[in-house]
């Protein structure tokens, strides 16, 4: 039972341009969302979070929107650069319990210069 | 401050053997989140210790074990290895239990033959 789930393994992006990312979710009880950045043969990368109570929050170039009637998450980067070539990875998390994060699959950003 | 580290980089064993995985929580963390991350998905999580105890386990079998010792570092020991066993093993560390804030080591390869 895949209880986040990023539907595009991979996206290619023109430098300069904008990248969106996204990810879904299916437990309402979800709180807290996180989004983290993969190098190879680097851990994850904590890259921007979001929490339940706001649809939005914004860090330089990054941005994340929550729409939680349609249990829905996204990743814009504007304007997107070759460093930011990468696989993303979204979790989320809940107060519930222990505080663990749910990954989805990632996404692969390859942005091209 | 020092960031989290694990050993070793890369292992590579025999199905039916035992392996231990070893982390250094970042300073002034006492919490310690396993995860493991199969080729091509997200990380899934496998524990957490907090002040030496599992505070939260994840789908995974008993032959999954792990200790946490004074200073916070910890151990991830798997039994009778199987070849799904085959992962990056991530350790992640918190200031607390009851924080969305994991900070992800590099991670260990583990090669199961």
């Amino acid at each position: 039972d895949q209880q986040v789930k990023q539907n595009s393994p991979s996206l290619s992006v023109q430098e300069g341009r904008i990248s969106i990312l996204n990810c879904d979710y299916t437990n309402s009880m979800f709180d807290y969302f996180l989004w983290y950045k993969k190098y190879p043969a680097e851990g994850p990368t904590f890259l921007i979070s979001i929490s339940s109570i706001k649809d939005k929050n914004e860090d330089g170039r990054f941005t994340v929107f929550l729409n939680k009637s349609a249990k829905h998450l996204s990743l814009h980067i504007v304007p997107s650069q070759p460093g930011d070539s990468a696989v993303y990875f979204c979790a989320a998390s809940t107060a519930s319990g222990t505080y663990k994060y749910i990954f989805g699959t990632g996404t692969r950003l390859k942005v091209l210069a | 401050e020092t960031g989290v580290t694990q050993s070793p980089t890369h292992l590579i064993k025999t199905r039916g053997q035992q392996v231990t995985l070893r982390c250094s929580s970042q300073s002034g963390h006492n919490t310690v989140s396993w995860y493991q991350q199969a080729l091509g998905q997200g990380p899934q999580f496998i524990f957490q210790y907090y002040r030496e105890e599992e505070n939260g386990r994840g789908n995974f079998p008993p032959r999954f074990s792990g200790l946490q010792f004074p200073n916070y570092s910890s151990e991830l020991n798997v039994n009778a290895l199987e070849l799904d066993d085959s992962a990056l093993y991530l350790c992640a560390s918190s200031p607390n239990p009851a924080t969305y804030e994991q900070y992800f080591g590099p991670g260990t390869r583990l090669t199961v033959t």
